[in-house]
């Protein structure tokens, strides 16, 4: 069975840094696309990038390219979302996403969401 | 903003057919395969339709889809009150060469 074991929430100050994690298991790890959706507070979802662990090679939205980072430890399966300055807008809830085979496929598993407070 | 439109809610009572339509352009829709997701209330999504319309298995066939050129349509037969919650289309969009999601449609049962 597919699994995908997000971290816990975060409460942040606006500024400060942060690194999330969605641990795999159920699957081969480094064959598969794996990423993240972020939902806003009583908004929809919105595509944020994903990563191909064998070889990390990773494509973001452009709504989000420069804006957060997507990597990968293929040594103990997990995949990261990272900000290096949050802002009160980073805001929401994050889901860890695997995609079903090539990247424009469907994401056929989905973590429970990791929610992120951001205070200003 | 999303280039995926949908209507923001529809509703029926149990039993009724009701459909969701998404609308995008020849990037997306109209020249990839395009995805419907489920969201139950306080639940993270799961998707209902991929492919070529194929239902993953536990998904029930009252839920069905279909594609015409740009636009896309879901539609619910024999509608039931766990049916209630926020359904999304999606498909790869080659221009912004990204994936996208369709704005929602929050579907209530009355």
């Amino acid at each position: 069975e597919v699994q995908l074991v997000q971290s816990g929430s975060e409460v942040k100050k606006a500024g400060e840094s942060l690194k999330i994690s969605c641990k795999a298991s159920g699957y081969w790890f480094t064959r598969y696309w794996i990423g993240w959706v972020r939902q806003m507070p009583g908004k929809g979802l919105e595509y944020m990038g994903i990563i191909y662990p064998d070889d990390s090679d990773t494509r973001y939205s452009p709504s989000f390219q420069g804006h957060v980072t997507i990597s990968a430890d293929t040594s103990i399966n997990t995949a990261y979302l990272q900000w290096n300055s949050l802002k009160a807008s980073d805001s929401a809830i994050y889901y860890c996403v695997r995609k079903s085979g090539y990247f424009h496929s469907d994401f056929d598993s989905w973590g429970r969401g990791t929610q992120v407070i951001v205070s200003s | 903003q999303s280039v995926l439109i949908q209507p923001p809610s529809t509703s029926g009572t149990p039993g009724q057919r009701v459909t969701i339509s998404c609308s995008g352009s020849s990037s997306n829709i109209g020249g990839f395969t395009l995805h419907w997701y489920q969201q139950l209330p306080g639940t993270a999504p799961k998707v209902l339709i991929y492919g070529r319309n194929q239902r993953p298995s536990g998904v029930p066939d009252r839920f069905s889809g279909s594609k015409s050129g740009t636009s896309a349509s879901l539609a619910i037969s024999g509608l039931q009150s766990e049916d209630e919650g926020d359904y999304y289309c999606a498909a790869w969009d080659d221009s912004l060469n990204a994936y996208v999601f369709g704005t929602g449609t929050k579907v209530t049962v009355v």
